[in-house]
């Protein structure tokens, strides 16, 4: 079975610096996605970014970019120029052929003004 | 616009007692998923419908069962509820092809004493 491994619970950055949360999967497949979705206080669950896994090229949003690394299954997501907006848990999610999407415990940003 | 709707927002049960929560789409997705989210654990799949017709048993499906009513609409049942499903319940939606991301209902928070 898939399995997303979140090693951090809690994460703090200063209010417009840059911080990177991780995230590594176990998969057999050769073609999946990868998504990380934020999901501040009010509990609503939103997408961030995705990835194809058989795309080289790193995704970006806005201030909102990957670290892909195929080979090591780790992606990785670094927020930039971070708001006091981004202040919410974060979850590393994998989906492929089977369907479903797997999700990971999630890390919990603070972003300290 | 709606999205994805989940009833009700918050519940209250005894041990022993049944009900279910109920989830519809409009956005016409092939695909509809049950999530619970408990500290720690990030969200985990209960049981998902890949299409109208089908259902399938996800991570955790003990104690749950489902129904897919139509396109539009997916409920998941507790027939004898227990204090280990207390938990946070999600919705969920997507159109069929990996790079589709879920779209979530806004929850809902069940208490069992």
């Amino acid at each position: 079975a898939q399995t997303v491994t979140q090693s951090q619970p809690e994460m703090s950055v200063q209010e417009a610096e840059t911080v990177t949360l991780s995230c590594t999967y176990d998969t057999s497949e050769s073609d999946y996605y990868l998504f990380w979705y934020k999901q501040p206080p009010s509990r609503q669950m939103i997408l961030v970014i995705r990835q194809e896994a058989y795309k080289q090229q790193n995704a970006t949003e806005n201030r909102f970019s990957v670290n892909f690394q195929k080979a090591a299954k780790s992606f990785s997501l670094k927020i930039s120029d971070s708001q006091l907006g981004d202040a919410a848990m974060y979850f590393c999610a994998y989906r492929s052929s089977g369907n479903d999407m797997r999700f990971g415990a999630g890390t919990r940003l603070t972003v300290k003004p | 616009n709606a999205g994805v709707t989940q009833t009700p927002k918050f519940q209250v049960l005894k041990t022993g007692q049944s009900m279910t929560l109920q989830c519809a789409q409009d956005m016409n997705h092939n695909s509809m998923y049950w999530y619970r989210q408990d500290p720690g654990m990030g969200l985990r799949l209960i049981y998902y419908s890949a299409s109208e017709g089908t259902t399938d048993k996800g991570e955790v499906p003990n104690g749950y069962n489902v129904s897919r009513l139509n396109k539009r609409e997916f409920s998941l049942r507790l027939e004898s509820a227990a204090p280990s499903q207390t938990s946070v319940y999600f919705c969920a939606s997507t159109e069929l092809g990996l790079n589709s991301p879920l779209h979530f209902g806004n929850g809902t928070r069940l208490t069992v004493t």
